[in-house]
């Protein structure tokens, strides 16, 4: 089974349209996160939310925004998608505890792409 | 900002031989951990350091952890095909932080 579930797995779409990306995680996690990865690799945290609470948000614009039916689950929709958007958005999981203080499970990542 | 720096960006060896990553970091750490990311696929967790350790080890994985020259290393012996990816390190500061990422090492291991 897998642990991090994304779907889709791919995604193209034009501006100014809105999708969301959903993430299931069946590791009995408190805490999830969304991660976006640019066309050079670089990782960088958007979300992270520990039992159904959102506990850090990086600057992201507010067309950004994630939600979390239960603590398996934790969607990210997006409004009005700009070029700017187009990446690979990897959800992911960790025990409970402190941001960062344990091992993260990464799900297999969201391409999107933007036209 | 971001707070990990690996080198070099980019390494190619041949099947058999270590590969050896560095990672620089900025400020003081709580812990600091490696993943590593297959082509198009999500990362994987190799192995977490906490900034009370010097050294650790995973199988054919060795990282070591120095706060003061705050650097960390990740060495891969006896390196396989199979090890190609990139491989990044993740800090996280004392507090409710979360991970940052450095841009990672491309390796390359030819058969």
């Amino acid at each position: 089974d897998t642990a991090v579930s994304q779907t889709p797995k791919y995604l193209v779409t034009q501006m100014g349209n809105d999708k969301s990306i959903k993430c299931e995680q069946n590791l009995g996690h408190d805490t999830m996160y969304w991660y976006k990865q640019d066309s050079k690799k670089f990782l960088k945290i958007m979300f992270s939310y520990n039992n159904k609470e959102l506990i850090i948000n990086e600057t992201v614009p507010n067309r950004f925004s994630p939600k979390s039916p239960d603590k398996a689950h934790l969607n990210l929709h997006i409004n009005s998608l700009e070029l700017g958007d187009s990446a690979v958005y990897f959800c992911a999981s960790s025990p409970p505890g402190l941001a960062g203080s344990y091992e993260q499970y990464f799900g297999p990542g969201t391409r999107l792409t933007v036209t | 900002s971001q707070q990990g720096e690996e080198d070099p960006q980019a390494l190619s060896i041949q099947e058999g031989e270590n590969a050896t990553m560095n990672c620089s970091y900025k400020t003081s750490i709580n812990n600091l951990q490696w993943y590593r990311q297959n082509s198009g696929r999500g990362l994987v967790h190799l192995i977490l350091i906490r900034s009370n350790e010097r050294e650790k080890h995973s199988g054919r994985l060795r990282v070591t952890l120095d706060t003061s020259k705050k650097s960390s290393s990740l060495l891969i012996t006896a390196s396989r095909a199979a090890d190609t990816a990139s491989y990044f390190c993740a800090t996280t500061r004392p507090g409710n932080t979360p991970l940052v990422f450095g841009k990672g090492t491309r390796l390359s291991v030819i058969a």
